[in-house]
């Protein structure tokens, strides 16, 4: 059981290059969230889909996109890298309030570097 | 807006010791909470979930608490070991939406 698997671990841009992060959870989980971690700053939402088919903005949502391709998948878009966008980036899933223990899983993380 | 505070920000402790880590959370209507621990360089893992209607949960050397009319909750670590040294987060559900403490970085010194 992987749980949520998160692809590339490592990435370096440079400015105004574009990438996607791909996030996969193999749970059957209704929910799904992009969070960003940065020293002193502690954890914040980027994005996060309630359910298939929806996406709903989080804190910090300028500069990226989302996009929930099916049930299993949620992918987080930076259309132009900007250096403030540096961070450590985590997926996480969580099954709907009402549906099971609602743990919410994370990913191992990716590390980007905006140059 | 849910702010989820967590006191201290730094711990360090001999082994052995027994020691409590505190979070408060402005609004009471939550759906859980969830303690996670972080070690340096790696993702969130979780240690205790506990529904808005439960007063605790236990696994292992770990007793977590929560007093929803408070707005507190805490995590209790029984006989602490180097092993236990990372930093402790806790995060309470809204819902859709979970919100997170800074966190405490806990040293357990041998």
């Amino acid at each position: 059981n992987a749980g949520v698997t998160q692809t590339p671990k490592f990435q370096v841009l440079k400015t105004g290059q574009s990438m996607t992060l791909q996030c996969a959870q193999d749970m059957n989980h209704n929910s799904m969230y992009w969070y960003r971690q940065d020293p002193g700053m502690g954890l914040r939402l980027i994005y996060y889909s309630a359910s298939e088919g929806t996406t709903d903005k989080g804190e910090v949502p300028n500069g990226y996109n989302v996009s929930r391709l099916n049930k299993r998948e949620f992918s987080l878009r930076l259309e132009s890298a900007a250096p403030s966008q540096t961070s450590v980036y985590f997926c996480a899933s969580s099954a709907s309030p009402g549906a099971g223990a609602n743990v919410l899983t994370f990913g191992a993380g990716s590390r980007l570097t905006v140059l | 807006k849910q702010e989820v505070t967590q006191i201290p920000a730094a711990l360090s402790v001999p082994e052995g010791e027994n020691l409590v880590l505190n979070c408060s959370f402005t609004d009471s209507a939550i759906y859980n909470l969830q303690w996670f621990r972080q070690d340096p360089g790696k993702g969130l893992t979780s240690l205790l979930l506990i529904q808005s209607s439960q007063r605790e949960q236990t696994s292992g050397r770990l007793n977590a608490s929560l007093d929803k009319s408070s707005g507190r909750s805490t995590l209790y670590i029984a006989a602490s070991q180097p092993g236990d040294s990372a930093t402790y987060l806790c995060a309470v559900r809204d819902f859709n939406k979970f919100y997170f403490g800074s966190g405490t970085k806990l040293n357990v010194k041998p």
